[in-house]
């Protein structure tokens, strides 16, 4: 069966500090990819998606950006944040093909200060 | 474009109240319809789908049909419980599109 994992849970970072939230899937391969951030009593909003090695889809531009070195990995990052990127960062992955049903991880909780 | 519009909350039931959470979209022809819940502190899960017109998704006593005549996906279950309490997504995407929209989440707390 599938698990995705997303680390860390919990982080505390200072505003202007970079920042790197990794996200792997086991048990299955070329999956996509997703990023989202949930901010506080708000919806999803999609921030980046994959559907192969390197190639990275970015739906709203701003201080961050992501990369997917293999295929199960998919890594979201900034240079320095900002107090406005905190929020709980969600990775999700789904088929290639399909109905598109999305598998979620469990989720970072981000508190820039 | 296509979009999900979701009642807003926050819901607030009794423990056995019946629930129903709308959700109305928008979109060109026939995206397949989703409902996650979202525990605390905790990512999204599947709670149900449908994928054609006059689909009905269930799961845990949670049901929604596809009703494509009022573009429609409404949540309903009979007898809510506390553990049923959660932030819940509807949402919509097309066969073999990345691009899934979600709507803005309703949250339900359920009293004892």
């Amino acid at each position: 069966s599938q698990t995705i994992h997303q680390w860390p849970a919990t982080l505390v970072q200072p505003v202007g500090s970079p920042l790197s939230l990794e996200c792997t899937v086991e048990g299955t391969s070329n999956p996509n990819l997703y990023w989202y951030r949930q901010a506080a009593g708000r919806g999803l909003q999609l921030l980046f998606y994959s559907v192969g090695i390197g190639q990275i889809s970015s739906e709203v531009p701003q201080n961050l950006s992501a990369s997917r070195p293999q295929d199960r990995q998919f890594i979201l990052s900034s240079k320095k944040l900002l107090l406005s990127d905190s929020g709980f960062y969600l990775c999700a992955w789904s088929f290639r093909t399909g109905f598109g049903i999305q598998y979620f991880g469990a989720g970072t909780r981000l508190s820039v200060l | 474009g296509n979009s999900v519009t979701q009642m807003e909350g926050p819901v607030t039931l009794s423990e056995e109240a019946f629930l129903t959470i709308n959700c109305t979209y928008t979109a060109t022809g026939y995206p397949s319809l989703f409902w996650y819940v979202q525990y605390p502190g905790e990512g999204l899960q599947l709670l149900l789908k449908a994928t054609k017109a006059d689909d009905k998704g269930s799961n845990k006593g949670f049901e929604a049909t596809y009703r494509k005549e009022t573009t429609s996906f409404h949540l309903e279950k009979g007898s809510v419980q506390v553990s049923d309490s959660a932030v819940y997504f509807c949402a919509l995407r097309y066969y073999n599109n990345n691009d899934m929209r979600f709507g803005a989440g309703t949250r339900l707390t359920v009293k004892p």
